[in-house]
């Protein structure tokens, strides 16, 4: 079974500063790692995945995740956030032989002028 | 290639009515999810059907919840019998094989 930890429910930051939002994840064989984003009152968008090969991925809007198979983690990261990326955070892993996608209770990241 | 539809996107029923929920996969997919979230909190799987099969519906609720995804036609998740406890924003997802899930905007059920 997996299970997935968001420890921070909520991320307040100023605009332009650096954010990271953790996640970490416990499974017993091997998994692809997600981060999703949700704007208020909408559904889900992937923001960008690990499958395999480079463990740094990168989203079109600056976001960036590295997986860590060492520390189980797979830490979120924007090094200058924008106002419109207020919104609620949400890991989520997918055991290899499985079929379902466990998620983390979220993070919601408030980003003030 | 249009995302993954679901209608309605809200819906309001009183207790003891029935609530139907519809989700049209992508263009190219066979493989459907649905998963629930209720306030304040993570997406919950509940089922993962394939054309005319239930894979995996570990999630359900053991009542009054049922899925199908019939040869034509959207995937339907019906609730019978609504409570209030069953208030949830409820998503599907698809994809074209085990993988990667893309998700519908979400149907927004109220129960009065």
């Amino acid at each position: 079974a997996q299970s997935v930890t968001q420890l921070d429910s909520q991320v307040p930051v100023f605009e332009e500063a650096p954010v990271e939002l953790r996640c970490n994840y416990s499974s017993s064989v091997s998994v692809y790692l997600f981060w999703y984003v949700q704007y208020p009152n909408q559904g889900l968008q992937l923001l960008l995945k690990y499958l395999s090969g480079s463990t740094l991925v990168e989203s079109i809007n600056g976001f960036e995740a590295e997986f860590n198979k060492s520390q189980t983690s797979f830490h979120l990261r924007k090094p200058s956030v924008h106002i419109s990326d207020t919104a609620e955070y949400f890991c989520a892993v997918l055991g290899k032989n499985t079929d379902k996608l466990i998620f983390g209770t979220g993070t919601r990241l408030q980003v003030f002028p | 290639n249009a995302g993954v539809m679901q209608n309605p996107r809200h819906l309001v029923r009183r207790r003891g009515q029935e609530a139907r929920l519809r989700c049209s996969p992508m263009k190219g997919h066979s493989h459907v999810y649905w998963y629930r979230q209720l306030p304040e909190e993570g997406l919950k799987f509940m089922v993962y059907l394939q054309k005319e099969n239930i894979i995996d519906e570990s999630g359900m609720p053991k009542e009054r919840f049922s899925a199908e995804f019939p040869k034509e036609g959207p995937s339907i998740l019906r609730i019978q019998q609504v409570v209030r406890g069953d208030s949830a924003a409820y998503f599907c997802a698809s994809s074209p094989d085990p993988g990667e899930q893309y998700f519908g905007p979400g149907t927004r059920l109220t129960v009065t």
